[in-house]
């Protein structure tokens, strides 16, 4: 069964960091395309980054050079490290994996709130 | 930047008729490869995020077949044949046709 569980989401001050993890279990993380999404509350889906197979990555606008993916395949685990945070990154954040060669979520998390607010 | 535009934005619907949702495209979703890469997913109220349908019309693992989905280039539509109460929530669609990937603004789903 596949599983995605969020992790290291809190409340933080504007300007500080905040690193997300994300832990995968039956599927062979590796060979999968991986994601982050957001949820403002109240609000739709914003895509917030991609990570390749091969470590390619890619991310929104709204987050660019403050955010950083990666992954740590011999630990099936995702990250999402976040710097320089403002009020409108508080969000749920959520962890999706792609389908093989299809570029489409199939499996998501629960998700991990993050609040950015002094 | 590819930008999204869902319509309606709420849909009312009465249980057991069809309803219809419209994702427009400031861009071409057609990839390099051929492919076109528009999905649609259900977020039911609490839930994270459902696969529903992927490249236009392929339906995920699990999906009823009353859930269709169609379109080419541009213009894309989810259809519901016959709405059911649990098909009660919002409705994204997705492109991942370019690097930088977006949504629609969301569809609410209910019931009359």
């Amino acid at each position: 069964e596949v599983q995605l569980l969020e992790s290291g989401g809190g409340l933080v001050q504007p300007g500080g960091s905040l690193t997300l993890s994300c832990a995968a279990s039956g599927f062979t993380f590796s060979s999968y395309v991986m994601n982050w999404v957001r949820q403002a509350p109240g609000k739709g889906l914003e895509w917030v980054s991609t990570i390749g197979i091969g470590g390619n990555t890619y991310y929104a606008d709204s987050v660019k050079g403050r955010f950083t993916i990666s992954r740590d395949n011999s630990q099936n685990t995702l990250y999402l490290q976040m710097d320089s945070l403002r009020a409108e990154d508080t969000a749920v954040y959520s962890c999706a994996k792609d389908i093989v060669a299809s570029l489409a979520p199939d499996y998501w998390g629960q998700g991990t709130l993050v609040t950015v607010s002094s | 930047d590819i930008v999204i535009t869902q319509t309606p934005l709420s849909s009312p619907v009465t249980l057991g008729q069809p309803a219809s949702i419209s994702c427009r495209s400031n861009q071409s979703l057609v990839h390099s490869d051929g492919n076109t890469y528009l999905s649609w997913l259900q977020q039911r109220p609490g839930q994270p995020p459902r696969l529903l349908i992927y490249k236009i019309s392929n339906r995920f693992s699990g999906v009823p077949d009353r859930f269709s989905g169609s379109g080419a280039g541009t213009d894309f539509t989810l259809k519901i044949s016959r709405v059911e109460a649990e098909d009660v929530g919002v409705y994204y669609c997705m492109q991942t046709a370019r690097y930088s990937r977006s949504f629609g603004q969301g569809t609410k789903l209910e019931i009359k």
